[in-house]
């Protein structure tokens, strides 16, 4: 079956301890991202990667490192985690169309609490 | 900003009658698509229209696209109670390697 695997899906955590929220896919997709979704403010975006070795900042990327070592995989890393980093993230995948994104498939989403 | 607005913010209706949404957003884009997105999971893509595209449909799915008004709605028809959820609109632009969400109409249809 297509799909985006994350794990946690639920991860309680203390402020200052490093962790990591894993995704994988198996589709083959170039593009892949990280989401954090709150309320009132939507999705937005991480970071994004079009291919392997290569990522690049979304609209808010601080507190937050990726790496693209292999293509199935985009693991999402918090060095030292804070309580504003409390939310519910996404990665998803896409095929890429030139250099555009065609069409998201979306993990489950992990929702994180940093106390 | 391109950043899509999807208009209601909420909506609330009886099963068998027509649910719509808009999204209006603010550059070129190269597609727009529509997620829906139950409580808390993640969200399932619905459908894409390119910009040379008016109208789409999937099965009680429709789709119109106004790139000169820079606005979409989506339809669905005949709703269900297992339609209650939340739909956003997303836009990509030419060459331009984001996707933009707006912030979603939550929708309720009650039996």
């Amino acid at each position: 079956e297509a799909q985006v695997t994350q794990n946690p899906r639920y991860l309680i955590t203390v402020t200052g301890k490093k962790l990591t929220v894993t995704c994988s896919q198996n589709m083959n997709h170039e593009y892949m991202s990280w989401y954090r979704q709150d309320p009132g403010l939507g999705l937005r975006q991480i970071y994004y990667s079009m291919n392997v070795e290569v990522t690049d900042k979304g609209d808010v990327p601080e507190g937050y490192k990726v790496s693209r070592k292999e293509k199935r995989n985009f693991p999402l890393i918090l060095e030292s985690p804070s309580p504003n980093q409390t939310s519910l993230y996404f990665c998803a995948s896409s095929l890429l169309t030139g250099r555009t994104p065609y069409g998201y498939t979306f993990g489950s989403g992990t929702r994180l609490t940093v106390v | 900003s391109q950043q899509g607005e999807e208009d209601p913010q909420a909506l609330s209706i009886q099963e068998g009658e027509n649910a719509t949404m808009n999204c209006s957003y603010k550059t070129s884009i190269n597609n727009l698509q529509w997620y829906r997105q139950n409580s808390g999971r993640g969200l399932v893509h619905l459908i894409l229209i390119r910009s040379n595209e008016r109208e789409k449909h999937s099965g009680r799915l429709r789709v119109t696209l106004d790139t000169s008004k820079k606005s979409s709605s989506l339809l669905i028809t005949a709703s269900r109670a297992a339609d209650t959820a939340s739909y956003f609109c997303a836009t990509t632009a030419q060459n331009f390697n984001k996707f933009y969400f707006g912030s979603g109409t939550k929708l309720n249809v009650k039996p």
